[in-house]
């Protein structure tokens, strides 16, 4: 599957502040989903952008899916603690003749809070 | 959607033996699949368990290590073998209702002494 890199790995803020995390490849995805995965929670589903060009907003959630569809950010406007947790980018691919699917996940930004 | 229940939660095991995990959903799904996530780190796919047919295994996992089994459409189960400290992760199942979410159990939590 296709790699997909994701920065930063940390991000801490103050509540209230912005948030951004940022998804690159070398090479163009056929679509892009996002999750979110609290502390000793599991995945959870966001959002999936497929569009060149594609704004998603959810509430204080924007997600972008860029021109080249190469790269794709999360950006959350004014940090609350309950937005704490481990955000994942990944790109969803079919092979094997249409088969076979598989998920391959970003290594995740771990955005932590301070109240 | 899908609710996904995982037993067991947790689990701590001697190295050498086996554990069985079992993954059930609360309705028919084609796709599902189980990943694994060390502490800290994403999360990697160890293979699609197909109904009917044997697993398909990702690169640098092997059916003689991570037996999995998808008896109907609803439940599957994935065999940690001959465990080693290196095996200690969370292992997820998760199914695909359509090309667009995958929906996740609450994880097994396992330690290998």
């Amino acid at each position: 599957g296709q790699q997909v890199m994701q920065i930063p790995q940390y991000q801490h803020v103050q509540e209230g502040e912005d948030f951004t995390t940022y998804c690159n490849s070398s090479t163009t995805l056929s679509n892009i989903q996002w999750y979110k995965q609290r502390p000793g929670g599991h995945p959870v589903f966001l959002i999936q952008l497929v569009k060149s060009g594609e704004v998603k907003k959810q509430k204080r959630l924007t997600f972008q899916f860029g021109e080249a569809k190469k790269n794709s950010s999360l950006h959350i406007t004014a940090t609350q603690t309950t937005d704490v947790g481990t955000y994942f980018c990944a790109q969803g691919s079919i092979y094997s003749g249409g088969s076979n699917y598989k998920l391959t996940f970003g290594k995740g930004t771990l955005l932590t809070v301070n109240p | 959607s899908a609710v996904i229940s995982q037993k067991p939660s947790r689990d701590i095991c001697q190295r050498g033996t086996s554990l069985t995990i079992q993954c059930q959903v609360d309705s028919q799904v084609t796709m599902m699949f189980w990943y694994r996530q060390q502490p800290g780190q994403s999360l990697t796919l160890i293979a699609t368990a197909n109904q009917g047919s044997e697993a398909t295994y990702e690169s640098g996992f092997v059916i003689d290590k991570f037996p999995i089994s998808r008896p109907n459409l609803t439940f599957s189960t994935l065999t940690v073998s001959n465990m080693s400290p290196e095996d200690s992760s969370i292992y997820l199942c998760s199914v695909m209702v359509s090309y667009n979410e995958q929906f996740f159990g609450p994880g097994t939590r396992l330690t290998v002494l």
